[in-house]
């Protein structure tokens, strides 16, 4: 069956640091994945989307890496700040259904 | 400006009662969806429209019942609500049913 696996244990970081996150995904060939972040009480916001084809993908200090060999994407954020605290959601797209599956998501805690 | 809008933000309600969220979007998007998030925080699609026709009816109680009056709105409707319906629902939109997805604030649901 179609999982995603995301940390589900929460990574906590200091400010500055880099902050990686991982999501694998099995018995699924996105034509292409997107990274959300969520806020407590509120909905997911997007942050990036990657297709198959391209490895890696910038925004700012944002990075998202793509590699379908290994059926896994890391996110990837640099300089991190206590405002970058939040979960971190992937969704690879589900071409067949037309429709995201997001994963658990990894909370990030990043400590003054 | 809102661009994807949800009512109410909170519901609690009895068990055995109906109830109705609605949802309003004005980025001129033509999809719209319907997603649970439930206590363990998995976020799951439950409908889709394209153009006011339901695209996406994932394995969900025929209780729920979705209808979009028009391209902009998607209103959820539930009947003899469960304890088990609690949750956080969320609305979604985005263009061509394939990209970006913008997510309302969320309708907190509890039953009781």
């Amino acid at each position: 069956s179609q999982k995603i696996e995301q940390n589900s244990e929460a990574l906590n970081i200091q400010e500055g640091k880099t902050a990686t996150l991982t999501c694998n995904y099995t018995n699924y060939s996105p034509a292409y994945l997107q990274w959300y972040r969520q806020d407590p009480g509120r909905g997911p916001v997007f942050l990036l989307l990657i297709r198959e084809n391209e490895k890696e993908k910038r925004k700012e200090r944002l990075k998202v890496t793509f590699d379908t060999t290994l059926k896994q994407s890391l996110f990837h954020i640099t300089a991190s700040q206590p405002a970058d605290s939040a979960t971190y959601l992937c969704a690879p797209m589900d071409t067949g259904r037309r429709a995201l599956t997001f994963g658990s998501g990894t909370r990030l805690q990043v400590q003054p | 400006d809102t661009a994807v809008s949800q009512t109410p933000k909170y519901l609690v309600t009895q068990m055995g009662n109906d109830k109705s969220i609605k949802c309003e979007q004005n980025l001129g998007h033509d999809t719209m969806y319907w997603y649970k998030q439930d206590s363990k925080k998995f976020l799951k699609i439950m409908f889709s429209y394209n153009n006011k026709e339901l695209i996406i009816n994932e394995t969900v109680p025929n209780r729920f019942s979705p209808k979009s009056p028009d391209k902009a709105h998607l209103n959820l409707h539930i009947n003899s609500l469960e304890l088990g319906d609690s949750a956080v629902y969320f609305c979604a939109s985005s263009q061509d049913g394939r990209e970006t997805q913008y997510f309302g604030p969320g309708t907190r649901l509890l039953v009781l």
